[in-house]
C-alpha cells in the first residue's frame, strides 16, 4: 500500500476469523479518536469514531474500544474478509479543531485464505 | 467513495519547479485539509481551511501555500521543489462546526514525484 514506513507492525489474520488492531494514544487531553483504512491507491476511509465519554462503540462488524485509563484504543473486525486487508490507522484529536488530528504509524493487516 | 476529489493523480516534475494540487470537497463540507504521506513520516497535516479562511497550520513549509475559493475548493502551491517533497499529498473536507468533532473524509491523493 501507499502508507506509511518501511516498518508498518502487521497483523496476519485467517479469514472468518475476528481480528484486533491496538493503538496507544499519546495525548491524555484528546477526546475524539477515528479509526481509517487504507488501500493500496487509495485515500484514508473512514471507519468509525469515538468520543472520550464513551469506552464503545460498534459499527457494522467493527467494534472501537477505548481504555482511557491506560489511553489505548482498539479496534475489532469481526469474521475478517480479503476486502479487509490494508493499512489501519488510529486518529486522535486534541479539542475541538480537526486540524488538530494526529496520526498514528499504521497496522497492516493481511487476511490469508 | 468519500467525495473527495483531488486532481491530478500523478504528477511527476523536475527540482526547483512549481506544482498546484487541486481539491474539491464533499457537497455540503466547508472545511479542507492538506495532509503529506510520505514512506518514512506517515500522515502529516499541513494546513486548514474553513469556509475561505485559514484556520490552522501544521508542518507546513514556507515554500507551500494553499488557499480556499468562494466555491470551497482547495488548491495547494508547492514551489522550489526538492527530491524530499515526493509524497501522497491528500486533501480531506469535513463539515467542521466550529469546536465540533466531525470525521475528515479523504480523497485519493495526488502522487508527487520530483526527479
Amino acid at each position: 500500500g501507499e502508507s506509511v514506513g518501511l516498518h508498518l507492525p502487521t497483523l496476519s489474520v485467517q479469514e472468518g476469523d475476528n481480528s484486533i488492531i491496538n493503538c496507544a494514544y499519546s495525548n491524555s487531553a484528546s477526546d475524539y479518536f477515528i479509526w481509517y483504512k487504507q488501500e493500496s491507491g487509495k485515500g484514508p476511509q473512514f471507519i468509525i469514531d469515538i468520543r472520550s465519554n464513551m469506552d464503545k462503540r460498534q459499527g457494522q462488524r467493527v467494534t472501537v474500544l477505548l481504555n482511557k485509563t491506560v489511553k489505548h484504543l482498539s479496534l475489532q473486525i469481526a469474521a475478517t474478509q480479503p476486502g479487509d486487508s490494508a493499512v489501519y490507522f488510529c486518529a486522535e484529536n486534541k479539542g475541538g479543531t480537526a486540524s488538530k488530528l494526529t496520526f498514528g504509524t499504521g497496522t497492516r493487516l493481511q487476511v490469508t485464505l | 467513495d468519500s467525495g473527495v476529489t483531488q486532481t491530478p493523480k500523478h504528477l511527476i516534475t523536475a527540482t526547483g519547479q512549481r506544482v498546484t494540487l487541486r481539491c474539491s470537497p464533499r457537497s455540503g463540507d466547508l472545511s479542507v485539509y492538506w495532509y503529506q504521506q510520505s514512506l518514512d513520516q506517515g500522515l502529516q497535516f499541513l494546513i486548514q481551511y474553513y469556509n475561505g479562511e485559514e484556520r490552522a497550520k501544521g508542518n507546513i513549509l514556507e515554500r507551500f501555500s494553499a488557499q480556499q475559493f468562494p466555491d470551497l475548493h482547495s488548491e495547494l502551491n508547492l514551489s522550489s521543489l526538492e527530491l524530499g517533497d515526493s509524497a501522497l499529498y491528500f486533501c480531506a473536507s469535513s463539515v467542521m462546526a466550529v469546536r465540533a468533532n466531525s470525521p475528515l473524509h479523504f480523497g485519493n491523493g495526488t502522487r508527487l514525484t520530483v526527479t
